[in-house]
């Protein structure tokens, strides 16, 4: 299967505790995504990269949260010192460089913080 | 900031039926797209529009793109249980992004066998 993939699927943490989620794009995609979706709502924007460089932030990527695509391929977002705040389904998506081509869901890491 | 307001909420509806959701929003979007969430996983890709005015299908789906550029609705012909999910209607605005979607809240479809 050749789209995108996100380890682990589920994480259970303790509040205070470091976590670090994966995502493989779809391999010719050079455009990365990170989302976040709180249950009974749609997915929100955290972060965009296009290759390994991050240019966008969204307001809601707190100082807690590092999203890194060091080879422009896969990417990692980490979250440190986790709050019960930060449970969520975190997705990331990948993108094509044509400018008509859409964004392809994984299937998301969902994250409870106890 | 950009929002979209998606209705309704939730539907529940005889297996057979048609259905139709909206989303409207108070600015202009050059991108809509439909998605469909089913519980666990990532929102799946259904119907991509670019053009306002646009109407495209896909099986028993079919999306437009509004003509002012602020709605755009989806519409699902006969229904069959297997369409159970939560639809997400997302927009691509102008300037600025980089591509970051824009989600509504989602609409519940239930389908009664």
């Amino acid at each position: 299967d050749t789209g995108v993939s996100q380890n682990p699927r589920h994480k259970i943490t303790k509040r205070g505790q470091n976590v670090t989620f994966r995502c493989d794009p779809i391999s010719e995609h050079n455009r990365l995504y990170w989302y976040r979706q709180t249950l009974g709502q749609g997915p929100e924007f955290l972060t965009y990269f296009q290759n390994e460089a991050q240019l966008e932030k969204s307001r809601l990527l707190s100082d807690r949260f590092s999203a890194e695509r060091p080879k422009g391929s896969f990417s990692t977002l980490e979250i440190q010192r986790t709050e019960q705040g930060d449970s969520a389904m975190y997705l990331c998506a990948s993108r094509g460089q044509g400018f008509t081509d859409t964004q392809y869901f994984g299937p998301g890491t969902r994250l409870t913080v106890l | 900031g950009q929002q979209l307001n998606q209705s309704p909420q939730s539907m529940f509806i005889q297996e057979g039926e048609d259905v139709s959701m909206n989303c409207t929003s108070s600015s202009i979007f050059n991108t809509w797209l439909w998605y469909k969430q089913e519980p666990g996983e990532g929102p799946v890709l259904l119907i991509a529009l670019y053009k306002a005015g646009e109407l495209t299908s896909n099986g028993r789906l079919t999306a437009q793109f509004g003509i002012t550029r602020k709605d755009s609705f989806l519409n699902i012909s006969a229904s069959i249980p297997s369409d159970v999910g939560i639809y997400f209607c997302a927009g691509l605005g102008y300037g600025g992004s980089q591509g970051n979607l824009i989600f509504g809240k989602g609409t519940k479809l239930s389908v009664k066998p």
